[in-house]
């Protein structure tokens, strides 16, 4: 099956950068998506087809795409964005059901 | 104000039933295609099932097929979720979402219903 893959952590200072990296063999044919999740509260579209921000969400808050990875860049990283990212996006077939998520990072902000 | 509300979750015992519900407001809820999606404790986030608009179609995770029913009542602006055969795996906060109108993605979602399946 279809994998999506993230590294399970990323720390940053307050006021850094920081970079949320996704890969998966599909990608240079599909969008990515990305999902912020914090603690006991539903996911939440921050960036969708690799680099459009929906309304409503801060312009420190961009995707990128290069290849087979996909990246998720916050700059200026604030305390509030500590959360969980979840990149997803689908196999080459790019139908249901083969819609996945990737594992998830944890975003500390130090 | 765009909103989905899941509920019916609890407690089941393995091989059990239970259903789930999704009520949706502040949109056109027959124009939508509509996803489950579960996050076991302390997990990431797993692809269940999907409905298109009509109900015409629906498409299940491997993990879930033969055992899950998906569907909708446009009528009633609620989308469902019926599950048989519970196992321990199953376990999860099981959260509604709308598919958004820019591509494979989900735009809106629930704030979940947990289900707990135990002896």
């Amino acid at each position: 099956s279809y994998e999506l893959t993230q590294p399970p952590s990323v720390s940053v200072s307050p006021g850094q950068t920081a970079r949320i990296t996704c890969s998966g063999d599909a990608l240079p044919k599909q969008y990515a998506y990305w999902y912020q999740q914090k603690p006991g509260q539903a996911p939440v579209l921050v960036i969708y087809k690799d680099s459009e921000r929906p309304s409503g969400i801060p312009e420190r808050f961009s995707g990128s795409s290069s290849g087979t990875t996909v990246t998720l860049t916050i700059s200026g990283v604030q305390a509030e964005d500590e959360a969980d990212y979840y990149c997803q996006s689908a196999d080459s077939s790019g139908t249901y059901p083969n819609w996945v998520f990737g594992g998830g990072t944890k975003l500390t902000v130090l | 104000e765009v909103q989905l509300v899941e509920s019916g979750g609890g407690l089941v015992q393995p091989g059990g039933s239970l259903r789930l519900s999704c009520a949706a407001s502040g949109f056109t809820f027959s124009s939508y295609a509509m996803h489950w999606v579960r996050q076991a404790p302390g997990k990431g986030l797993e692809y269940v099932s999907a409905i298109s608009s009509n109900g015409g179609s629906t498409y299940y995770a491997n993990s879930v097929k033969g055992r899950f029913t998906i569907s909708r009542d446009n009528s009633k602006n609620t989308l469902y979720l019926q599950m048989g055969s519970l196992r321990a795996e199953d376990m999860a906060v099981y959260y509604c979402a709308r598919e958004a109108n820019y591509g494979a993605s989900m735009d809106v979602w629930g704030q979940g219903t947990t289900v707990t399946v135990s002896s």
